[in-house]
C-alpha cells in the first residue's frame, strides 16, 4: 500500500464548480498535512497547510480526519486557473520533516 | 536569482555511464531535500539532509544512489551505472523552516537515459 494515495483524475469541471480531492495516508503517526499544487511542467508549490480543526484561504478549504486517515481539500468557485495537479504530503515523523507526497490529482478547469 | 538552482537541467546519458545532478539551495536554508519524478506520478523521496547530516535515504534507493552535503551548502545527487528506469526529473527542494512545510523547489534536473 502507498503511503499517500490520490485518486489521480482528471476531474473536468466548468468554471464556477465546487470540486473535493480527498487523500488517504498509512501511517497514523503522521503528524501534519499539506496541500501542493504543480503546474504542468512546472516545480511544485505549498498550497496550504492541513490542520486539525481544518482550515480555509480564500476559496480553498482544507480539512483532515485522523481517525480516517484521509485529507480533503475542496474549490469552491473554480477558476481557469485553478487547473493543476493537488498534492497532497504528509509528514511522517515528526520531528525530521520526512515530507512524502502522493501522486496527485489533476483539475481541469473548462470554460 | 535567489531561488534553488539545479544544474544540469538536461541530461541525456547511455546506460551504464554516472551522472551527477548539482543542487544550490536558498542561502541559509538547511534542510534539503532530494525528490525523483516521473510522468503522471508525485515527487517521490530519495533522501534529505540537516546541513551536512544525511537523515535518511529511501530504502526504495539502490545502492547505485549516493548523495552527498558536505559543506552543509550545496548538495550532489550521484547516480552510477545508470539505467533506463532511473530516466526521471530528479527535484531538489530546501527549507529554513520545517514546521511550516513549505519547501522550495528547483527547477529540477531531466535524466534521460538510452
Amino acid at each position: 500500500r502507498k503511503e499517500v494515495e490520490q485518486d489521480p483524475g482528471p476531474f473536468n469541471v466548468p468554471e464556477g464548480a465546487t470540486v473535493a480531492f480527498n487523500c488517504t495516508y498509512s501511517n497514523s503517526a503522521s503528524q501534519s498535512f499539506f496541500w501542493y499544487r504543480q503546474d504542468c511542467r512546472k516545480e511544485p508549490k505549498l498550497l496550504m497547510s492541513v490542520y486539525s480543526s481544518g482550515n480555509e484561504d480564500g476559496r480553498f478549504t482544507a480539512q483532515l480526519n485522523r481517525a480516517s486517515q484521509y485529507i480533503s481539500l475542496l474549490i469552491r468557485d473554480s477558476k481557469l486557473s485553478d487547473s493543476a495537479t493537488y498534492l497532497c504530503v504528509v509528514n511522517e515523523e515528526d520531528s525530521s520533516y520526512k515530507l512524502i507526497f502522493g501522486s496527485g490529482t489533476r483539475l481541469l478547469v473548462r470554460p | 536569482d535567489t531561488g534553488v538552482s539545479q544544474d544540469p537541467r538536461h541530461k541525456i546519458t547511455k546506460r551504464g555511464q554516472n551522472v551527477t545532478f548539482r543542487c544550490d539551495p536558498i542561502s541559509e536554508h538547511n534542510r534539503l531535500y532530494w525528490y525523483r519524478q516521473t510522468l503522471g506520478q508525485g515527487p517521490e523521496f530519495l533522501t534529505y539532509f540537516q546541513n551536512e547530516a544525511q537523515l535518511e535515504k529511501s530504502r526504495l534507493l539502490s545502492d547505485r544512489f549516493s548523495a552527498e552535503r558536505p559543506k552543509g551548502s550545496f548538495s550532489t545527487l550521484e547516480i552510477q551505472r545508470t539505467e533506463q528506469g532511473d530516466s526521471a526529473m530528479y527535484l531538489c527542494a530546501s527549507t529554513l523552516r520545517v514546521n511550516t512545510g513549505e519547501l522550495f523547489f528547483g527547477e529540477g534536473s531531466r535524466l534521460t537515459v538510452l
